[in-house]
């Protein structure tokens, strides 16, 4: 089955720690992106990547790192400088073939302890 | 300001009541996709359009480019229609051309 996976579901950071989310889809979709939701909020972009090896900057990309070495996959990192991170945040991708429409990810609620 | 506004923030309907949510954007776009999520947190592309009118099953989904205005319409709501509506414009312009910018979301509940 065709689709983007996330995990893990919940996710738990202690002060000062780094933690890393997975995206991995098999749609051969060339774009992905992450982003991040608060309760009463909109989506917030984080980061894209349109290709291989290219990522930018989304909105709210500071105190987020990724990676895309790979199509299939767009790790979010979220670090000790994110002073903020409970949230719920979601992966999506797109391709020439969808037309602009993305496919969401399940996506990962993550909490701070 | 935010550039995509929807009303209601929330909805509460009577099972087989017509439903419609309105999203008004103040941004130059190409296209507008109307999600659904549901209280898991999973998102789903219930139309994406750029014109016109588009239909699936008991929902309908209209855009004016002009007046920079979209509606989602159900009809014969049903309790499992109960969920988030988000409205998300595509940007057509510079550096975020081809991104998307989301509304705070409509939540919809359907009572039996």
């Amino acid at each position: 089955d065709g689709g983007i996976t996330q995990s893990p579901k919940y996710l738990f950071r202690k002060e000062g720690q780094n933690v890393t989310l997975s995206c991995e889809q098999n749609l051969n979709h060339d774009a992905m992106y992450w982003y991040r939701q608060d309760p009463g909020q909109g989506l917030r972009l984080i980061y894209y990547s349109q290709i291989v090896n290219d990522f930018q900057k989304g909105d709210i990309a500071e105190g987020y790192s990724v990676s895309r070495e790979k199509k299939e996959s767009f790790p979010l990192t979220v670090t000790s400088a994110q002073k903020n991170p409970t949230a719920f945040y979601l992966c999506a991708s797109s391709g020439m073939a969808t037309g602009g429409t993305q496919y969401f990810g399940p996506g990962t609620r993550l909490l701070v302890l | 300001k935010n550039e995509v506004e929807q009303s209601p923030q929330n909805l509460t309907a009577q099972e087989g009541e017509f439903i419609t949510i309105n999203c008004s954007y103040s941004v130059g776009i190409s296209a507008l996709h109307w999600l659904q999520q549901h209280p898991g947190g999973g998102i789903v592309s219930l139309f994406m359009l750029s014109s016109g009118k588009k239909k699936h099953g008991r929902l309908i989904a209209t855009i004016n480019i002009q007046e920079k205005h979209s509606s989602l319409h159900i009809t014969a709501s049903h309790p499992r229609d109960s969920a988030v509506y988000i409205c998300a414009p595509l940007l057509n312009y510079g550096g975020s051309q081809g991104n998307l910018i989301f509304g705070k979301g409509t939540k919809l509940s359907v009572k039996p």
